[in-house]
């Protein structure tokens, strides 16, 4: 069957280092998306990207980068690691703009 | 801009209790509804669609242009119910606008 995956589940990771989340799918779809997930604010969306080489950013982009060489992988980086992105990770992808999301198992991330 | 409202934080009901779980919305042209659920540390999940009319889990919605709303309802709250529900709205030509969740807990 077809999947999304992240890896790692669970991260700890230093104010200031550079840490990649990755985030995998089988299911063949352009769109995909990084959201973060916070008590009080919800689902907001870091990044997302409509195809190969096209990405874009989304409402709390800033201090995030991703990249998109292929169709399946669309890896969230943070550049210098704050505590402000401690957070649970969702990656999700779709088929098409009408389409409904599919969801990752989410990355916990703790930076101290 | 869209906007995606769900007024309530925290929604407590005893088993056996009917629910109603609310979203208002905030989009100028046709929307496209989804109500999405995430259990306890688990992946979030599509649950429905307004464009499907479906009922699952015992779960329905209507989307209501004139008041905005797409309420979630079910009759007689189930414990295993208990989870995350989140209202997101789709304008086709862009990315999904999530509302804030609304935390619902079934009490035996």
């Amino acid at each position: 069957d077809a999947e999304i995956t992240q890896s790692p589940r669970h991260k700890i990771t230093e104010t200031g280092r550079q840490v990649t989340l990755a985030c995998h799918q089988t299911w063949n779809h352009n769109n995909m998306f990084w959201y973060r997930q916070d008590l009080g604010h919800g689902l907001r969306l870091i990044h997302y990207s409509y195809g190969v080489q096209d990405t874009n950013k989304g409402e709390v982009s800033d201090g995030y980068s991703v990249s998109r060489s292929n169709t399946e992988d669309l890896p969230l980086t943070l550049e210098s690691a704050a505590s402000s992105q401690t957070s649970v990770y969702f990656c999700a992808s779709r088929e098409d703009r009408n389409s409904p999301l599919h969801f990752g198992n989410g990355t916990r991330l703790t930076v101290t | 801009a869209q906007r995606v409202t769900q007024p309530e934080k925290l929604l407590s009901v005893f088993k056996g209790a009917p629910v109603e779980l609310k979203c208002n919305y905030s989009y100028s042209g046709s929307p496209e509804l989804f109500w999405y659920v995430q259990y306890s540390r688990q992946r979030l999940q599509l649950l429905l669609r307004h464009i499907s009319r479906e009922s699952i889990k015992g779960f329905t919605a209507d989307l209501n242009k004139g008041e905005t709303s797409f309420h979630l309802k079910k009759p007689f709250a189930q414990e295993e119910d208990s989870a995350m529900y989140y209202c997101a709205l789709n304008p086709g030509y862009s990315t999904l606008t999530f509302g804030k969740g609304t935390m619902l807990l079934v009490s035996p």
